[in-house]
């Protein structure tokens, strides 16, 4: 069964640093690869996915992350953190082919933006 | 522009009582979940659905039903609700195309308190 670690429930930034956020994997075959972000009361968006081609992904609202299959990691970063990037973030898999889109999810990283 | 909905977005039960959630979509996707939000275990998936009338367990099913008679309309029923039930529960929908996963849309939620 797949599973998602994400390394520090708490991630605290001051605003205009760098933000990163760990994500890692555990699959013999890469899977499908999300980052989600969750506002206070409200449901997850998507922010980014990586399905195939360039390790590279860009998303919404500035964010980016990189998947390296080396590492089986998949680490969310922006350059400059914006106090409206104060959020929860999930990190979620799901398996290539034959699964009906079931998606596992990681426990999440709460980001406060300091002023 | 929400293509998914959930209700009722509060709710409070007694122990014992049986308790439906519904999720309605209004995209045509294919692919219907459920999940579970609790602090520290990110999201679980309780049950998904394929299509009208197909529907599977995920990993937390226990004291769960579904139903799917509609493509739009995805139930889920607490048969008899239990505080360890007491969470906020996510629908989500997804249309997987040919090689790919492309993620899930999901609703707002549904804050369930058993009492």
């Amino acid at each position: 069964a797949q599973s998602v670690t994400q390394l520090g429930s708490h991630v605290s930034v001051s605003e205009g640093a760098l933000v990163l956020l760990r994500c890692n994997y555990s699959s013999s075959v890469p899977p499908y690869l999300f980052w989600y972000v969750q506002y206070p009361n409200q449901g997850l968006q998507l922010l980014l996915k990586y399905t195939t081609g360039a390790t590279l992904v860009k998303g919404i609202n500035g964010f980016e992350a990189e998947f390296k299959k080396s590492e089986t990691s998949f680490h969310l970063t922006k350059p400059s953190a914006h106090m409206s990037d104060a959020a929860e973030y999930f990190c979620a898999v799901s398996d290539r082919g034959g699964n009906a889109g079931k998606s596992t999810f990681g426990d999440g990283t709460t980001l406060t933006v300091k002023p | 522009d929400a293509g998914i909905t959930q209700s009722p977005r509060h709710k409070v039960t007694e122990t014992g009582t049986p308790v439906t959630l519904r999720c309605h979509q209004t995209e045509n996707h294919r692919y219907m979940y459920w999940y579970r939000q609790d602090p520290g275990h990110g999201l679980r998936l309780i049950h998904y659905s394929y299509g009208v009338k197909d529907t599977d367990k995920g990993e937390v099913s226990d004291g769960y039903s579904v139903s799917r008679s509609k493509t739009e309309d995805f139930l889920l029923t607490l048969e008899s609700a239990t505080s360890s039930q007491t969470s906020v529960y996510f629908c989500a929908i997804s249309d997987l195309v040919q090689g790919g996963d492309y993620g899930y849309t999901f609703g707002s939620g549904t804050r369930l308190t058993v009492v």
